[in-house]
Formats: C-alpha cells, structure tokens, sequence
C-alpha cells in the first residue's frame, strides 16, 4: 500500500515565481492536509480538503491557494514567491472511517523541499 | 489561541540513559495529543497519540506518553534510548472536533553512542 506521495521532492523557484505542489493521498482516503515547515520550527496548518471541499484553513496570505480533485489527490499553488516561502511543504492525509473512530492521527508524506532565491 | 510548547529545543544523551521530553499545550477543551518523530531526511512519523481513557499511552519503538490533564502536559519518556532513536521530536494538539494540528517547534535529539 503506498503512502502519500508527493512531488516533486525539491524545487527552486525564483522570487515573484508561482509554484504548484502535488499531493496524492494514501488509497481510500479522501482527507488531505497541508503543512508548511519552515527550518528549525514545527509544522504550520496552511489547508485542509475534504472531498474537493476546503474545511480548514490557516493563517496564510491570500498567495497560497489549493485544490482537490475527484479523485483526492491534491495541489497547493503559491503565488508571488518570497524568500520567506521557503520551506518544506508537507501534505497529510487521513481517512473519514479513522475520523469517524476519533483516529485523528494523519499520514504525512515525505514534502516538498522549495527553496525560493 | 492555541498553542504547543516544547521546552526542551535540543537533548544530548548517552546510550541506555532515560528520555524524558516536556510538551505543555494551551486548550481548555477536548483534545487530542500526538508525538510524531522525524527521522534525518524521512518523513514525519506518528509514534503515539491520545484520544481519551487510560492517561498513559504506549507507542511504537518502547516510547511512551502521559496526558496530565491538570497540568496541560503531555510528555514523551524512553526508559533507555538508543543510538537509532537520534531524530526531531514533535508534540502535535488537536482541538476536539476540528482537523487542525498545532505543532510545537520540536526537540532535536542526539544519542551517543
């Protein structure tokens, strides 16, 4: 059974640059989560989906955006690159049935490494 | 707002010695109480988490946690660590009810052989 998978692994991207990160979740769950991991911090909540709906959202500019699609894999998009942005981007993804159970803990994949110069 | 403190940024310890890592969060309801562990250059991995019942949680890899309600704590213990457990340690909250993870800023733990 694969895990979640992310892509690409490592990316540079130029500041003003928009940059689109790619997310497929565990098989059969429909829940992705995105985090932002800046050096030497902990992961910061950015989004989460739910059947192409957006349920959560954290405290992040109006630049970052994303999407789910039908088939629960995800994208997150980040417009006007910072330096700022730079970061590990990780996606997270969890089942209904294991929510339902109160089985909160997430599958996190290994992110994406953006590094803006 | 909520919030996850770890206080302890960076461990040194020898082999065989105990681990005790301190996670202090800022809720006044239900939550919900993880420790992930991240690996150089892996992802990050669940090791145990909390729901309700029995305050003390056993986890993967001989780790383990207490939920100190009273004190708003949730600290992670090893007995005797190994070499193999060097990694960053991360203390995650979830409110009851919502799909958001507060994390805390993590502790780097280094194991001397």
């Amino acid at each position: 059974d694969a895990g979640v998978t992310q892509s690409p692994t490592h990316l540079i991207k130029t500041r003003g640059q928009q940059v689109t990160l790619r997310c497929s979740p565990i098989s059969g769950h429909k829940s992705v989560s995105w985090y932002q991991q800046v050096l030497g911090q902990g992961p910061q909540f950015i989004f989460q989906y739910y059947e192409k709906e957006e349920r959560g959202r954290g405290n992040f500019p109006d630049r970052f955006s994303a999407r789910q699609f039908p088939n629960y894999s995800s994208e997150l998009n980040v417009n006007a690159l910072l330096l700022g942005d730079s970061a590990l981007y990780l996606c997270a993804s969890s089942s209904e049935r294991d929510l339902a159970q109160g089985n909160y803990g997430y599958t996190f994949g290994s992110g994406t490494r953006l590094t803006v110069v | 707002a909520q919030s996850v403190s770890q206080h302890n940024h960076h461990v040194i310890l020898s082999e065989a010695a105990s681990l005790e890592l301190g996670c202090n969060y800022s809720y006044g309801g239900t939550v919900n109480l993880f420790w992930y562990v991240q690996y150089p250059g892996q992802h990050l991995q669940l090791l145990l988490k909390y729901f309700s019942g029995d305050p003390l949680v056993k986890g993967i890899k001989g780790f383990e946690a207490e939920f100190i309600k009273s004190k708003f704590s949730f600290n992670l213990r090893k007995p005797s660590v190994q070499w193999s457990d060097t990694a960053e340690y991360f203390c995650a909250v979830n409110a009851g009810g919502t799909y958001k993870y507060i994390f805390g800023t993590g502790t780097r733990l280094k194991v001397l052989a």
